[in-house]
């Protein structure tokens, strides 16, 4: 089955840890995405990727670093930078950055500080 | 910055009816809009979109509203079924905005 793949599902961190947030694709997809929700907020983008070795900062971007080494994988590292961490992340594809193709989701990680 | 708003958190209505899910925008670039739907404890997953040179676009049950003017959008329900209960998220496409959401319960 075709489809994005977020893990771990819950994810724990002690004040001043780096944490690494995994997402793969096997959809072929070119453009991947990592979002932010808080509660009672929209999606809020932290990076895009439109092809392998290349990615942009969203609009909240500080605390946040990831790669795009190879086109399946998108991973986003929470740094210690990151004051406020607490909060569901989600990752997308999708088949390109233009406005008429869909983002596919992934289920989600919630990071929670310890 | 706010740029796409989903002002009614939530949204209950009877099995059969229409539901109406309101979305609106601030900035008049924005030109193809799409919705989402998510369950809970899974990813949100794309349900219609419409583009700026339409004012309407229609799928089974739902329809999509424009009004470039207001700078509204609408998604349009009939009839609603127990299993559309869900959060619905409005998002600005190519600039990567979204809304609050508005979680609708439809009740037998």
């Amino acid at each position: 089955d075709g489809g994005i793949t977020q893990s771990p599902k819950y994810l724990f961190r002690k004040e001043g840890q780096n944490v690494t947030l995994s997402c793969e694709q096997n959809l072929n997809h070119d453009a991947m995405y990592w979002y932010r929700q808080d509660p009672g907020q929209g999606l809020r983008l932290i990076y895009y990727s439109q092809i392998v070795n290349d990615f942009q900062k969203g609009d909240i971007a500080e605390g946040y670093s990831v790669s795009r080494e190879k086109k399946e994988s998108f991973p986003l590292t929470v740094t210690s930078a990151q004051k406020n961490p607490t909060a569901f992340y989600l990752c997308a594809s999708s088949m390109s950055k233009q406005a008429n193709q869909p983002q596919h989701f992934g289920d989600g990680t919630r990071l929670s500080i310890l | 910055d706010q740029q796409v708003k989903q002002n009614s958190p939530s949204l209950s209505v009877q099995e059969g009816r229409i539901s109406i899910l309101n979305c609106d925008y601030t900035n008049s670039m924005f030109d193809y809009f799409l919705w989402y739907k998510k369950y809970p404890a899974e990813g949100p997953t794309f349900l219609i979109s419409i583009s700026s040179i339409k004012d309407k676009n229609e799928d089974g049950r739902f329809t999509v509203f424009l009004n470039k003017s207001a700078k509204h959008l609408s998604l349009h329900i009939v009839p609603s079924q127990p299993g559309d209960s869900a959060v619905y998220f409005c998002a600005a496409s190519e600039e990567m905005r979204f809304g609050a959401g508005t979680r609708l319960t439809v009740k037998p």
